[in-house]
């Protein structure tokens, strides 16, 4: 499976502010996804990072809060916008289409706190 | 995506295999079983996935019935580094069918 890298692996905003995360895998894959984990909750799709047009996003979450860039096959960046407490979250970024059986692979993850 | 139901919890003897079992009565033919695992505080781990038939790989089994109403991830022997929360997911696999619907998944915990 490919390396899969998040910076920063942690972090603790200001409400108010913004937040960039960056994901990086070290091959080229066909699909990035991004994720979020709230405190003692399960994983949930926020969008999908198509390479060269606009992420793909789920009911409940918009670009004005999380935009998303994927500018090759290699490297996507989640922000998260006007940040509040509610925010503080595990944020996941994952790959897919190394193998045939497109399982997804996850990284690290990036937790996010917002005071 | 069809849903799935898992237990909670489940607790297991270090040594012996873990069973964990998965309900998805509403699994449509074209929908494959999959299995991550969620160490705390990493990313999840992709396990194992299946059709209809058993599957077995270096980490696990996978038991699906036949009918595949349900399925069994079968840890044969179980380490302290198995405690995770365990997901069990159903989904349509090809091109433009990508996502993951993870549910609350299984804490399973492995005693010494």
């Amino acid at each position: 499976s490919a390396v899969i890298s998040q910076k920063p692996s942690r972090d603790i905003c200001q409400r108010g502010t913004s937040l960039t995360i960056q994901c990086q895998v070290d091959s080229q894959v066909t699909m990035m996804f991004w994720y979020r984990q709230q405190p003692g909750q399960s994983l949930t799709l926020i969008a999908t990072a198509n390479q060269g047009s606009e992420a793909t996003y789920e009911s409940g979450f918009v670009i004005d809060k999380f935009p998303i860039s994927r500018p090759n096959l290699t490297f996507s960046t989640l922000t998260v916008s006007n940040m509040s407490p509610e925010d503080s979250s595990i944020y996941l970024c994952s790959v897919s289409g190394l193998t045939s059986g497109y399982e997804q692979y996850f990284g690290p993850g990036t937790r996010l706190t917002v005071t | 995506d069809a849903k799935t139901t898992q237990p909670p919890s489940m607790d297991c003897a270090e040594g012996r295999a873990a069973n964990l079992p998965c309900n998805h009565s509403t699994i449509s033919g074209n929908e494959y079983v999959y299995w991550y695992r969620q160490i705390h505080s990493q990313g999840p781990q992709y396990i194992i996935h299946g059709l209809k038939n058993n599957e077995t790989n270096e980490m696990a089994s996978l038991i699906i019935t036949e009918d595949r109403k349900s399925s069994t991830l079968i840890l044969p022997h179980a380490t302290l580094r198995d405690t995770a929360v365990y997901y069990c997911i159903v989904r349509v696999v090809g091109q433009g069918a990508q996502k993951l619907v993870f549910g609350q998944g299984t804490r399973l915990t492995i005693n010494p």
